[in-house]
């Protein structure tokens, strides 16, 4: 089955470190983008930066850039999100999700199932 | 990068059409053919209901129909059915090679 599996609900205080992950199955990990999408409550979806596994290239929008690192192990198919110093302003739901098509970052039609991160002292 | 505008909310009874606006720029609606829409359900993870402007994925019903003018996009629910009901965001890829969403449609199903 092709799918995005995330890791779990995250609690944390502010100023800690964090890296969450999103692990993909039944597909070719290193040909298919794989972006991270932010839901903070009550507020819209914000793309926030995007991976090609196969050789590391990342874009981040920038609003995110220098706030976040995207990375991905492509001998795990893995791919991470994370924050050296969390804010309480990072509390918020974020999504991973890949592309249709491979080489492709025009729209996503997988997504993972989200990964709630709480930051609060 | 701005978020494409969407409006607040759109209402319609079941049976009823109607119409989800997304109003872009050059830089991003206007620029490429890579609108795409999304259903997004509380509790649940964003779904892919049109992409390329007008394409609908495998298991989508052909009661949703996208198309774009210039910097607008729209997204057409016909037969309006209680399971409609949900966020619904338009996105788009840019100029600066990222991608941004609108900031969202609540379709209510009155």
């Amino acid at each position: 089955e092709v799918q995005l599996v995330q890791s779990g609900a995250e609690v944390k205080k502010p100023r800690e470190s964090l890296k969450i992950s999103c692990k993909g199955s039944g597909y070719s990990f290193s040909t298919y983008y794989i972006a991270w999408v932010r839901q903070m409550p009550g507020k819209g979806l914000e793309w926030m930066g995007i991976i090609y596994p196969g050789d590391s290239d990342t874009r981040y929008n920038p609003s995110f850039q220098g706030q976040v690192t995207i990375s991905a192990d492509t001998s795990i198919s893995t791919a991470y999100l994370q924050w050296s110093s969390l804010q309480a302003s990072d509390t918020a739901v974020y999504y991973c999700a890949r592309p249709g098509r491979p080489y492709s970052s025009s729209s996503f039609d997988l997504w993972g199932p989200g990964t709630l991160v709480t930051v609060s002292s | 990068q701005s978020a494409l505008t969407q409006p607040a909310s759109v209402s319609g009874s079941p049976g009823q059409s109607i119409t989800l606006s997304c109003t872009g720029t050059s830089r991003d609606i206007g620029a490429y053919n890579y609108v795409s829409w999304y259903q997004h359900q509380p509790g649940k993870a964003p779904k892919l209901m049109i992409f390329d402007v007008s394409k609908r994925p495998s298991g989508i019903s052909d009661r949703f129909s996208g198309s774009k003018s210039g910097t607008s996009a729209s997204l057409t629910i016909s037969g309006l059915q209680a399971e409609d009901e949900a966020n619904y965001y338009c996105a788009s890829i840019t100029s600066s090679n990222t991608f941004v969403f609108g900031g969202g449609t609540k379709v209510n199903v009155l």
